[in-house]
């Protein structure tokens, strides 16, 4: 099993400020790392995607990613009431064969802008 | 851009019917997954399938069953439906099954009664 923890929250940020999400991860042949975001009754949206260590920008979004110490985090800068949604960590195993290609998915965690 | 496109977006059942929920992959996209999203809970994988091959299975009961056609859409069978199989059921897509970004359908809301 692929584990992937997050921190719970709910997190809950003034409007302005930057939201930080930290997700980790127990598989060391993990490779492929991607954060998504779900409003209420919708589908999980794809905003980051990290493949090697370091910071990714996006806009508002970094991505930053350590595999020797297995975390991947999102930081959202100048947060908006419209990033209130729960923001799913998910990642790929390097494994070859029957894993091949599946997402594994944290329990999520709910972040509040409140203006 | 297109995206993955399911259907349909929401299903009625009574217990012990069967349902078909219907998955077409971005255009290109060659791998499609399956997975099942009770009320606060994470996505659960069910299975996916690449170039028409089931590549993995997860916790998809037996009643379950899927598919992947020649035009890479991909149909999932529920049968002998339980209140319990009640979630939003998404598909997702990507080109090839590894290190590459996956994008998810609207999804279907499955209720059974």
């Amino acid at each position: 099993q692929k584990e992937v923890e997050q921190n719970s929250g709910p997190l809950s940020v003034p409007e302005g400020a930057i939201a930080s999400l930290n997700c980790t991860y127990s598989d060391r042949g993990s490779q492929s790392f991607f954060w998504y975001r779900q409003y209420s009754g919708k589908s999980p949206e794809l905003i980051m995607s990290i493949y090697s260590n370091g910071d990714k920008e996006d806009g508002r979004f970094t991505a930053q990613l350590n595999k020797a110490s297995q975390y991947v985090s999102l930081l959202i800068r100048d947060s908006q009431p419209s990033d209130s949604a729960t923001y799913l960590c998910a990642l790929r195993s390097a494994d070859r064969g029957s894993t091949l290609g599946r997402l594994y998915f944290g329990r999520g965690t709910q972040l509040t802008v409140w203006p | 851009a297109a995206g993955v496109i399911q259907s349909p977006r929401h299903l009625i059942k009574e217990k012990r019917e069967t349902a078909t929920l219907k998955c077409y992959p971005i255009p290109r996209h060659d791998t499609v997954y399956w997975y099942q999203q009770g009320p606060g809970q994470d996505p659960q994988f069910l299975i996916s399938f690449y170039e028409k091959m089931q590549s993995d299975k997860g916790s998809i009961p037996d009643r379950f069953s899927a598919q992947q056609f020649s035009d890479y859409h991909s149909e999932l069978n529920m049968s002998s439906l339980e209140l319990g199989d009640s979630a939003l059921y998404f598909c997702a897509s990507s080109l090839g099954p590894s290190n590459t970004e996956a994008f998810f359908g609207q999804g279907t809301r499955l209720t059974v009664v």
